[in-house]
């Protein structure tokens, strides 16, 4: 039972290219969530989806963009990256409010 | 404005009880109260979560007041392996914010 699976885990950027950051859990959930954590900082909500169809801001969306391809699978695109997207990129879903399953997580550097 | 308030930082020593405290003053009536753990270059990780009273499992317990406007996280016999950052989180949506945080290191 894989749980919640990111890809890539680490990335190396240059500033304006683009990227998807790619999510999928096998549980079954119903809501997913992407999260960005800054070194030494809290988690900071991007983005996310109650629930297949539904995708909602959060705290930081500026910059990004996300797909809730099915129940599945959630990804997180940046258009055109900055060096302050820098940061570590976790997904997330959850059944039901407040417990939230956390994939590894995704390195990303924009130079 | 946060919905939650916690130390910054709390220092232990293995083998001791440490509570975690969290405000959270402005509580709706229909929120929980949920607790995680963060090890470095890791996610957050699940611990307790409950509404109302006291709650425990395998690896803490969790006290409410009646008011809900505060609870306690405790963390009984502390290792090592307990030095993390430990989450506080109160809602009953699906737009879930985290605080800042505690974080614990707990000393030989």
């Amino acid at each position: 039972n894989a749980g919640v699976t990111q890809t890539p885990k680490f990335q190396v950027l240059k500033t304006g290219q683009s990227m998807t950051l790619q999510c999928a859990q096998d549980m079954n959930h119903n809501s997913m969530y992407w999260y960005r954590q800054d070194p030494g900082m809290g988690l900071r909500l991007i983005y996310y989806s109650a629930s297949e169809g539904t995708t909602d801001k959060g705290e930081v969306p500026n910059g990004y963009n996300v797909s809730r391809l099915n129940k599945r699978e959630f990804s997180l695109r940046l258009e055109s990256a900055a060096p302050s997207q820098t940061s570590v990129y976790f997904c997330a879903s959850s059944e039901t409010t407040g417990e939230l399953f956390f994939g590894e997580g995704s390195r990303l550097t924009v130079l | 404005l946060a919905k939650t308030t916690q130390p910054i930082s709390m220092d232990s020593y293995e083998g001791q009880e440490v509570n975690i405290t969290c405000s959270h003053n402005n509580i709706a009536t229909n929120d929980y109260i949920t607790w995680y753990q963060q090890f470095p270059s890791q996610g957050p990780r699940f611990i307790i979560q409950g509404y109302k009273t006291k709650v425990t499992n395998e690896v803490a317990s969790l006290f409410i007041p009646a008011d809900r406007k505060s609870s306690t996280l405790s963390l009984p016999r502390v290792s090592l392996s307990d030095t993390a950052v430990y989450y506080c989180l109160v809602d009953s949506s699906y737009k879930l914010i985290f605080g800042s945080g505690t974080r614990l290191l707990v000393r030989p």
